[in-house]
């Protein structure tokens, strides 16, 4: 298995511009999540997504944010327009569900965001 | 609220040493709880977990026993590598809690010859 597969690796772009940022979950997984991290804040939960529904976005930062799963196999974080404080690595993440709650989330290798 | 509690990094410590790194956690109803390790420019991925009290994971040479009665997950390694030099982070789940990981504040350890 490929694992969870993020596009691009890195990102430099302008305040202003839109960015766009891709993942691809596990197969078969049913929830997916987008993180990010930063020096200053640590690990955070964005938004995620249960069988392609956002199930809880109180996470994002704001309405500059938005994040979409069009189908199982894709999901997309957009930031328009993007800010220098946008800078981070951004995760995305995917589990099977289970009742016990013993999954574990798999998570991709991140996007290096550089908003200058 | 449910939350996680670690110990400050970064943690120094020689080739061969014990590693203990805390782990404590607020939680309602019975979480399964985890550890996730980081290694430089990479993702987090799953050291250990266990999903029950008296519970003990155990990985690559680290433990973490479940403590119910004192809420607490510590990670533990009877002699590190330099290769271990990552950032670690516990972090629990609740059951039915739609699998969404609460994380701790990450641990970095830096381990030197």
């Amino acid at each position: 298995d490929a694992g969870v597969i993020q596009s691009p690796r890195h990102e430099v772009t302008e305040m202003g511009q839109e960015v766009t940022l891709r993942c691809k979950p596990i197969s078969g997984h049913d929830y997916l999540f987008w993180y990010r991290q930063t020096m200053m804040r640590g690990l955070e939960l964005l938004i995620y997504f249960n069988n392609n529904v956002p199930i809880d976005d109180s996470g994002m930062p704001e309405d500059r944010f938005s994040a979409k799963m069009p189908n199982a196999s894709f999901s997309t974080l957009k930031i328009q327009p993007s800010e220098p404080r946008d800078s981070a690595v951004y995760f995305c993440a995917s589990s099977l569900w289970e009742l016990a709650g013993g999954r574990e989330q798999y998570f991709g290798p991140g996007t290096r965001l550089t908003v200058t | 609220g449910n939350s996680v509690t670690q110990m400050e990094g970064p943690v120094t410590l020689s080739e061969e040493a014990f590693l203990t790194i805390n782990c404590t956690y607020t939680a309602t109803g019975y979480p399964s709880l985890f550890w996730y390790v980081q290694y430089p420019g990479e993702g987090l991925q799953l050291l250990l977990k266990a999903t029950k009290a008296d519970d003990k994971g155990s990985n690559k040479g680290f433990e973490a026993t479940y403590r119910k009665e004192t809420t607490s997950f510590h990670l533990e390694k009877g002699s590190v590598q330099v290769s271990d030099s990552a950032v670690y982070f516990c972090a629990l789940k609740l059951t039915g809690g739609g699998n969404k990981l609460t994380f701790g504040t990450g641990t970095q350890l830096k381990v030197e010859l």
